[in-house]
């Protein structure tokens, strides 16, 4: 069975500029996360797909950040456009239905200069 | 205060030894606990639930649960040098939310 995949591994943008991240969850998980951590801190949820459907978005930090999960599948999330604190490995997790373990993706690093 | 305090180490230990990692949480209404661990560079790897209190064994590690102190705990038993890693405290703090709040990470490093 495949792991949670995410797209691209690194990325660095100016700022200003605009991300778009993608994870690919593992196949048949309805449950999506979004998690990041920026330097020095602890891994920060950022917010929760079920299915297509936000469930829960309390740990999007601002209004520059737009996630996406149409059809249910694969997420997108875009960083529009980019401030210098962005910086940081951006995971995506994903869990089956009522499952609460969570399967974790390898990230993506995205450095803002 | 941390929602979720780990003590960021380095913890060492002798190969063969009981590591000991601990974490303590802050929410007493917090429903379920989870060990990860991460190698340098790489991703949070789930290595142990836990939703009841007292032990649950699964091989080499132990997680043990304390509602009542609010503490959750791993024991990693004949540590092997391949078991340095930091491991990431993870709860789950409350029953309708699924997202996972974690600790900073201790840093394990088993020494041959």
């Amino acid at each position: 069975e495949a792991g949670v995949t995410q797209f691209p591994s690194h990325s660095v943008i100016e700022k200003g500029q605009t991300v778009t991240l993608r994870c690919d969850p593992i196949s048949g998980h309805d449950n999506l996360y979004w998690y990041r951590r920026v330097m020095g801190k602890e891994i920060k949820f950022l917010l929760h797909f079920v299915k297509e459907s936000k469930q829960d978005e309390s740990g999007m930090p601002n209004n520059r950040f737009l996630a996406e999960r149409t059809g249910g599948t694969y997420s997108t999330l875009k960083v529009q456009p980019a401030e210098l604190e962005d910086s940081g490995v951006y995971f995506c997790a994903s869990s089956q239905g009522s499952v609460y373990e969570q399967y974790f993706g390898p990230g993506t690093r995205l450095t803002v200069t | 205060q941390k929602e979720v305090e780990q003590n960021s180490g380095p913890l060492s230990v002798p190969e063969g030894a009981i590591a000991s990692l601990n974490c303590t949480y802050s929410d007493r209404v917090s429903q379920s606990f989870f060990w990860y661990r991460q190698y340098s560079g790489k991703s949070p790897e789930l290595i142990m639930s836990i939703y009841s209190n007292g032990d649950k064994e699964d091989g080499r590690f132990t997680a043990q649960l304390n509602k009542a102190s609010q503490y959750v705990s791993l024991l990693i038993r004949d540590s092997q040098p391949s078991d340095s890693a930091t491991y990431l405290c993870a709860v789950r703090p409350m029953d309708s939310s699924y997202k996972l709040i974690f600790g900073s990470g201790t840093r394990l490093l088993v020494r041959p």
